[in-house]
């Protein structure tokens, strides 16, 4: 199995633009889509990202995703970042035998 | 409205069962994959277990595997993971889950439950 890694924390401040990796480690990461959800503090996951790059209705487009085979790598920039922002990002994909993967998550301090 | 409440969460003590339960609302049930997710305290997500729409086809985490097991009612549409054999490393906020799929595939999380908490512990 593969497995997913993102950084531990980020920070940037209200009104910049600020990009989240994913890491595959095994395999390539356009083989299989990935997800990602936003986790509030105190509060259930929301998902932001689907099919690489996806907006369920209700996110607002400040939230892109993107692959690159390069750095075999998924990201999730999130552009006029907002207070509201700040959360828990997961990333996540599956693998051939349809197992979910899930990154450890970074935590997103908008300052 | 898309709704998904779990229930029967609590304190279990090692070796003991516990049967979660998710009620489903404002879509159809029966045409939705459907997940359980977890997150121990301070810790990221897991995945914990998928199944298929009519139940025929189930998937779990190697943790759990021959511990837990995922099942619907698509008549109540209603979830369930019943948990037996429970360890400590089960204490968890489990997630009740709708699943996005891509063809045949199950792809990840739609829309999330509010969660329900297990704690293992004598």
């Amino acid at each position: 199995n593969f497995m997913l890694t993102q950084p531990h924390s980020v920070s940037e401040s209200p009104g910049k633009t600020v990009t989240i990796s994913c890491t595959r480690s095994s395999g390539s990461i356009a083989s299989n889509y990935v997800q990602w959800y936003q986790q509030r503090p105190g509060s259930a996951p929301t998902t932001v990202i689907y099919e690489d790059n996806q907006r369920p209705s209700g996110v607002p487009d400040r939230f892109s995703g993107s692959i690159d085979s390069s750095s075999n790598s998924a990201s999730l920039t999130i552009s006029g970042l907002k207070t509201e922002d700040e959360a828990d990002y997961y990333c996540q994909s599956y693998d051939s035998s349809v197992n979910w993967v899930f990154g450890g998550g970074t935590k997103l301090t908008v300052l | 409205e898309v709704q998904l409440v779990e229930s029967g969460g609590g304190l279990v003590q090692p070796g003991g069962s516990l049967r979660l339960s998710c009620a489903a609302s404002g879509f159809t049930f029966s045409s939705y994959w459907m997940s359980w997710v977890r997150q121990a305290p301070g810790k990221g997500l897991e995945w914990v277990a998928n199944i298929k729409q009519d139940g025929s086809e189930k998937y779990y985490v190697d943790s759990v595997k021959g511990r837990f097991t995922i099942s619907r009612d698509n008549a109540k549409n209603s979830l369930y993971l019943q948990m037996n054999s429970l360890r400590a490393e089960d204490t968890a906020v489990y997630y009740c889950a709708s699943i996005t799929i891509f063809g045949v595939v199950p792809l990840g999380v739609d829309v999330w439950g509010q969660g329900t908490t297990v704690t293992v512990s004598s």
